[in-house]
């Protein structure tokens, strides 16, 4: 079955790196997302990475891709204080295009 | 890019009202929409899954006749809570996919439901 696992809250110094992490259970997982949530809003697409990539790198953000694992994990550079949110990983088989979300993890940034 | 547009944001209704709810592509067509549920501080929950023009498919467990999917068009998907009850209270989210893309979902900015 397809599960997708976060740790649910981080706390990081303003100007300091951010990673979070998640793990995936579907082998067959075609491509995987980082979403945004700010509170009572939608999700903001922040980046993907196909499964056959390692790594992607988009300004202040990398995504790392452990396929053998199936971990991926997000690091925002240089930490701010509106990037507290709630960031949730999803993935998306290539049996449907359903996509299965993280229980998101809670991104608090200090000043 | 492309938008998606969910209304209302936010509703207030009674006990045993129907509400409904509206997901509309505004700058893309939409051959499959998606409607979440979303709990308190907890992640999404996808209830089911709707193509234009055929039935929509929902997950285990969701009731079919309480949460009623039309999805009419390529660019309108709606979802109506039938004879609501308090447990009905939640934030609910569409996200759509474009026809003919690979990787995009877009999503809507959601709908807080309130039922008194």
């Amino acid at each position: 079955g397809e599960d997708v696992e976060q740790s649910l809250f981080l706390s990081v110094r303003e100007g300091d790196s951010s990673v979070i992490n998640c793990t995936y259970t579907d082998s067959s997982s075609t491509y995987l997302y980082w979403y945004k949530q700010e509170p009572g809003a939608g999700l903001q697409l922040l980046t993907y990475i196909f499964s056959n990539m390692d790594m992607k790198q988009d300004q202040r953000l990398t995504v790392l891709l452990n396929k053998k694992d199936k971990h991926l994990s997000l690091r925002i550079a240089d930490t701010q204080t509106g990037d507290s949110a709630i960031y949730f990983c999803a993935e998306r088989t290539d049996s449907s295009y359903k996509l299965i979300f993280g229980s998101g993890t809670r991104l608090l940034v200090r000043p | 890019g492309a938008v998606v547009s969910q209304h209302p944001s936010r509703v207030i209704c009674k006990s045993g009202t129907s509400v409904k709810i509206e997901c509309r592509s505004l700058d893309f067509q939409a051959t499959t929409m998606f409607w979440y549920r979303q709990f308190p501080k907890k992640s999404l929950m996808l209830m089911a899954t709707s193509n234009e023009g055929s039935k929509a498919t929902y997950e285990q467990g969701v009731e079919k006749d309480k949460f009623l999917i039309n999805h009419a068009s390529l660019t309108l998907s709606t979802l109506t809570v039938t004879s609501a009850h308090p447990e009905d209270s939640s934030f609910y989210i569409c996200s759509a996919r474009e026809l003919g893309a690979g990787y995009g979902y877009t999503f809507g900015s959601g709908t807080r439901l309130t039922v008194v």
